[in-house]
């Protein structure tokens, strides 16, 4: 059972639009700032997105992040096979002290 | 460029004990809080602990505390994390990073630790 809460999988088609939920409470992305990572299948994970909205040197605008309220999403816009991954979002929960991150989304470009 | 290099991973017998090693260049080491995540196999990332950069904070997962220990070696550029008492739930890649804000913005390529008799 992860703090943050992520959906399982979500799908669409090359060239399309998805967005991916990350719900947490107050103390976690309520407080702090939201982060995203791209795992490819046999890889550690990536930095896509940090502090909610900001891509690192190297990573495409079709990656974006927003954050409101208890609540991040990452969207992903002109779909491409090779996105095809698992997706976390993570950040620091100050009321535990801990890392935290949500369960992981499996993402398929049909 | 960043480089985490994570060793000291392999087959051990429940009851025993590890210690992984994160060796670090392209950074200064010193000056930046580090951490340790795990991913059990099929499974999601989770958080295991992380350091401070003079080493004197040191936080922990409920699960960690009491059988994992972080620590670090700034003249080596070199971040460990101990583990003692292995389970078989302990079987996972640990990937050690750099602390950004509480999160991760360099993961190390990772180490496998498996459990098993």
């Amino acid at each position: 059972q992860s703090v943050l809460t992520q959906p399982p999988s979500v799908s669409a088609a090359p060239g399309q639009k998805v967005t991916i939920s990350c719900s947490g409470g107050s103390s976690n992305i309520g407080n702090n700032n939201a982060y995203w990572y791209q795992q490819l299948p046999g890889t550690a994970p990536k930095l896509l997105i940090y502090e909610s909205n900001k891509r690192p040197s190297g990573i495409p605008d079709r990656f974006s992040g927003s954050k409101s309220g208890t609540s991040a999403t990452l969207a992903i816009s002109g779909l491409q096979t090779g996105d095809e991954a698992d997706y976390y979002c993570g950040t620091w929960d100050s009321g535990l002290s801990v890392g935290v991150f949500g369960g992981g989304t499996k993402l398929t470009v049909l | 460029e960043v480089q985490l290099v994570e060793s000291g991973g392999g087959l051990v017998q429940p009851g025993g004990s590890l210690r992984l090693s994160c060796a670090a260049s392209g950074l200064t080491f010193s000056t930046y809080w580090m951490q340790w995540v795990r991913q059990a196999p099929g499974k999601g990332l989770v958080w295991v602990s992380r350091i401070k950069y003079d080493g004197s904070i040191t936080n922990y997962a409920d699960f960690a505390k009491g059988r994992f220990t972080i620590s670090r070696d700034n003249a080596k550029n070199t971040l460990y994390l101990q583990i003692s008492s292995l389970r078989a739930e302990d079987t996972a890649v640990y990937y050690c990073g750099k602390d950004h804000w509480g999160m991760i913005d360099f993961w190390g390529q990772g180490t496998l630790v498996t459990v098993s008799s």
